[in-house]
């Protein structure tokens, strides 16, 4: 248990559906991450928040949305995804915003989009 | 940018055996290194990190890893794996000076036989 959660765990959708997903940390930190998880693939940075702001966007497609409302939570908000987004979403965070800071990752929602 | 190799995909070792993951990382200064592990359904778990000083550098569950400057490596080791050490393994690197981003390895998945 890393005091990181994320709900659902498993995720079901087709291409016009609209799903959020959630990740919520317990540890009093201030960053937090979405990461995609593919197969054979190195971990995929997505989205960034510092103090609830967006401080990255790694040219992630518009159909992903995120939403930060308080440094404990973050959505990622689902709308019209492909195939090729089927994979594990994880969710992290760090005391702060930094390349020295170990990251606490969540357990991550599988996403299979039909 | 920084970039991470994790050349090594499937690695099976007997349990008792000693293990040595490897890690090539690309990155002109000295980077900020990194072993995460992630148990089939978990999120990532960091191991241990290297900022600076001593190279050799002691984890949780018996790990270590070194930093080698010169062959800008960082393997991970343990004398005598167990059944439970069966999980993926992540070495990940990021830049010193301000924020910049971890970049992650394609992982190696270790496999544990009686």
């Amino acid at each position: 248990e890393t005091g990181v959660t994320q709900t659902p765990r498993h995720l079901v959708m087709g291409m016009t559906n609209k799903k959020s997903l959630k990740c919520e940390q317990h540890l009093g930190h201030n960053a937090m991450y979405w990461y995609k998880q593919s197969a054979k693939k190195p971990l995929e940075l997505m989205f960034v928040y510092n103090f609830k702001e967006q401080t990255e966007n790694n040219s992630v497609p518009s159909r992903f949305s995120p939403e930060c409302p308080n440094s404990s939570h973050l959505f990622l908000h689902l709308h019209t995804l492909q195939p090729e987004d089927s994979a594990l979403y994880l969710c992290a965070s760090s005391p702060e915003r930094g390349s020295q800071e170990t990251q606490y990752f969540g357990p991550g929602t599988r996403l299979l989009v039909l | 940018a920084q970039s991470v190799t994790q050349p090594d995909i499937h690695i099976t070792v007997s349990e008792g055996a000693s293990l040595e993951l490897r890690c090539n990382y690309s990155y002109g200064a000295t980077p900020y290194l990194f072993w995460y592990v992630q148990s089939p359904g978990q999120g990532l778990q960091l191991l241990l990190k290297y900022f600076s000083g001593d190279t050799l550098v002691q984890g949780i569950k018996g790990f270590e890893a070194e930093f080698k400057r010169s062959q800008s490596s960082f393997n991970l080791r343990k004398p005598s794996v167990h059944w439970s050490d069966a999980a993926e393994y992540f070495c990940a690197v990021g830049r010193s000076g301000g924020y910049q981003k971890v970049t992650f390895g394609t992982g190696t998945k270790l496999q544990v036989i009686p």
